[in-house]
């Protein structure tokens, strides 16, 4: 069974803080590393997918980056706003067999105005 | 475009009862997928299908039947519901071509007492 594993669980910060979170996976058969963003009583929503080692996106004030050799991948918030209060999740995706997402259980973000 | 859409939104079902989930998208998407979420579990693959008239096993099977006669939409079924599957429910559907980047119905909240 695969390991997918996000810290830290919550975080608390107040607007305008800096923040970032891990999510780590296995380091073999590595074919990708989804970010969703999942706002209360809603559904999840792609932030970022990421297929290469050394791979960066951003996406307004928020980026990420991969490490597929490590096998663990940085999502940073720049400048938090209330809005960016959320769940974030990382899914990982290997290449053996069917293309399945295996998911972390996701860092829950509290931005205080 | 509608994206992907689910029927119910809610329900309550005694233990025994049986009950079907309908997922629809309007995507063309050729995957589909159904996953549980639970507190503290983050989202568990119940079933999938890669195409019309194929489906497939997730991580959580157990007690869940699934149907793809159509592309466009995605059964859900529950032939003898229990406690445990109170569950919130996830469709999603995805291309290859897009990593498998998941983009997710609304949920439906299945509560079995």
């Amino acid at each position: 069974i695969l390991n997918v594993e996000q810290s830290p669980q919550s975080l608390h910060v107040q607007e305008g803080d800096s923040t970032n979170f891990t999510c780590s996976f296995p380091s073999s058969n590595f074919y990708a590393l989804h970010w969703y963003r999942w706002e209360t009583a809603k559904s999840p929503e792609a932030l970022f997918v990421m297929t290469l080692n050394g791979d960066e996106k951003k996406k307004g004030r928020i980026s990420a980056t991969l490490n597929t050799k490590e096998g663990y991948s940085y999502l940073y918030i720049k400048g938090s706003q209330p809005e960016d209060s959320a769940t974030y999740l990382c899914a990982f995706i290997g290449n053996t067999g069917f293309q399945k997402l295996v998911f972390g259980t996701g860092t829950r973000l509290l931005v205080s105005p | 475009n509608a994206g992907v859409t689910q029927t119910p939104k809610f329900r309550v079902l005694k233990t025994g009862q049986s009950m079907t989930l309908l997922c629809a998208q309007d995507m063309n998407h050729e995957y589909m997928y159904w996953y549980r979420q639970d507190p503290g579990m983050g989202l568990r693959l119940i079933h999938y299908s890669v195409g019309e008239g194929t489906t497939a096993k997730g991580e959580v099977p157990d007690g869940y039947n699934v149907s793809r006669l159509k592309k466009q939409n995605f059964l859900l079924g529950l032939e003898s519901a229990a406690p445990s599957q109170t569950s919130v429910y996830f469709c999603a559907s995805s291309v290859p071509g897009q990593a498998y980047e998941q983009y997710f119905g609304p949920g439906t909240r299945l509560t079995v007492t």
